[in-house]
């Protein structure tokens, strides 16, 4: 079956504007999960969905950085007013459960955001 | 808090020979523990798990992992690799008794030289 996707792949932006990231998960999967990847780093999580509520926020850097999944699949990452330190891979996962045990994330290819 | 810690960022090895890449994790309880694979420009591909039971994992395009409690770690093996495991590899640690969150390590690269 079809993995998670994420679009774009590629966004380049200018300081300051605002960008959207998608994801679609994995059809039926309960929980959608946001990290980002920086240059040489692994991958830090933002964000957790159960759902179509934000079950854990505790790894977004700031207010600028808000997420939703208003149907409880497809979720959308905003980042307002960008800065070039926001420039990494955004890396989306989902997995079927999200809760009661243990689960495994499935990853997306990522969109890899450029701020100039 | 939870971590990892890779602490080799780059190995290299000669097709054929056998691969063991390190990982220890901190952690209050039984953690969950993944291995990933990041190839140039691809997502990550689970390779391997371990939730509870066998401490020897297996995983796929032969990959293994053992979990050692007292040593606090979760080290990849192959006996043979093959130039195709070039790839950079993460350790990570979920908490157990729920799913958020995975804490990951820096990676490792791995290199193969025919």
């Amino acid at each position: 079956g079809a993995g998670v996707s994420q679009t774009p792949s590629n966004k380049v932006t200018e300081k300051g504007k605002y960008v959207e990231l998608r994801c679609d998960p994995i059809s039926g999967h309960t929980a959608l999960y946001w990290y980002r990847q920086s240059l040489g780093q692994g991958p830090e999580f933002l964000i957790y969905f159960q759902g179509t509520g934000a079950a854990d926020d505790s790894g977004l850097p700031n207010d600028r950085f808000f997420a939703v999944r208003p149907e409880g699949s497809v979720s959308t990452l905003k980042i307002q007013r960008t800065e070039r330190g926001d420039s990494a891979v955004y890396l989306c996962a989902s997995s079927p459960r999200g809760s009661g045990g243990p689960d495994t994330q499935y990853f997306g290819p990522g969109t890899r955001l450029t701020v100039l | 808090a939870q971590s990892v810690t890779q602490p080799d960022i780059h190995i290299t090895v000669s097709e054929g020979a056998s691969l063991e890449l390190r990982c220890n994790y901190s952690y209050g309880a039984t953690p969950y523990l993944f291995w990933y694979v990041q190839s140039p420009g691809q997502g990550l591909q689970l390779l391997l798990k371990y939730f509870s039971g066998d401490t020897l994992v297996q995983g796929i395009k032969g990959f293994e992992a053992e979990f050692k409690r007292s040593q606090s770690s979760f080290n990849l093996r192959k006996p043979s690799v093959h130039w195709s495991d070039a790839a950079e590899y993460f350790c990570a640690v979920g908490a157990a008794g729920t799913a958020s969150k995975l804490t990951f390590g820096t990676g490792t690269r791995l290199q193969v030289t025919l």
